[in-house]
């Protein structure tokens, strides 16, 4: 069974540009969650999508957003991009159902760098 | 509000000794706590998933174990091996329909040969 996986691996961009990232859970899978990763501020919750709707979202800027597809892939977005964006964004799926106990299962991330 | 705080920051030892990680939480309520393993530019990997009803779980060398009421989980990894240097990350899922994950800072575990 294929894991959680991550696209781009890396990226390079300039500030002020926008970029798309992407993820595909493990086949079955329904939520999908997004973590930002800094050396600064540990790993903190973007948001989370269950069925293409968004049940909740971290403390971040509504420059950030994400949605999710019918087959539950999702993509998060980032306009505008500051140099403080710079960070490994952790992309994670659970469950196939809507419960809280399933265990959480993380991609290999995608290794953002503003200059 | 929810906080998970993991001791030591960085731990050295030398291979085949055991050892114990720590992470404490300040809010009782959560469905589970999830022990996770991160190399260096990596993803995280799950090692155990603890439910808030189990008191322990164990997978080859590695058991951790949950005390709900006083806040704390430990990490034991028996006969350590310089392969198992790595990153390694408590988070627990608040009892709170947030959906979300809360993480310590991590404890930096290097095993040397």
């Amino acid at each position: 069974k294929a894991g959680v996986t991550q696209t781009p691996r890396y990226l390079i961009k300039t500030r002020g540009q926008q970029v798309t990232l992407s993820c595909s859970p493990i086949s079955g899978h329904r939520s999908v969650s997004w973590y930002q990763q800094t050396p600064g501020q540990g790993l903190q919750f973007l948001f989370e999508y269950f069925s293409e709707t968004q049940r909740n979202k971290g403390n971040f800027p509504g420059r950030f957003s994400g949605r999710q597809f019918s087959n539950s892939r999702s993509e998060m977005n980032v306009s505008t991009l500051e140099l403080g964006d710079s960070a490994l964004y952790l992309c994670a799926s659970s469950g196939t159902q809507e419960v809280f106990e399933d265990e959480q299962f993380f991609g290999p991330g995608t290794r953002l760098t503003v200059l | 509000k929810q906080e998970v705080t993991q001791i030591p920051a960085a731990l050295s030892v030398p291979e085949g000794e055991n050892l114990v990680l720590n992470c404490s939480f300040t809010d009782s309520a959560i469905y589970n706590l999830q022990w996770f393993r991160q190399d260096p530019g990596k993803g995280l990997t799950s090692l155990l998933l603890i439910q808030s009803s189990q008191r322990e779980q164990t997978s080859g060398r590695l058991n951790a174990s949950l005390d709900k009421s006083s806040g704390r989980s430990t990490l034991y990894i028996a006969a350590s091996q310089p392969g198992d240097s790595a990153t390694y990350l408590c988070a627990v899922r608040p009892r709170d329909s947030s959906y979300k994950l809360i993480f310590g800072s991590g404890t930096r575990l290097l095993v040397r040969p």
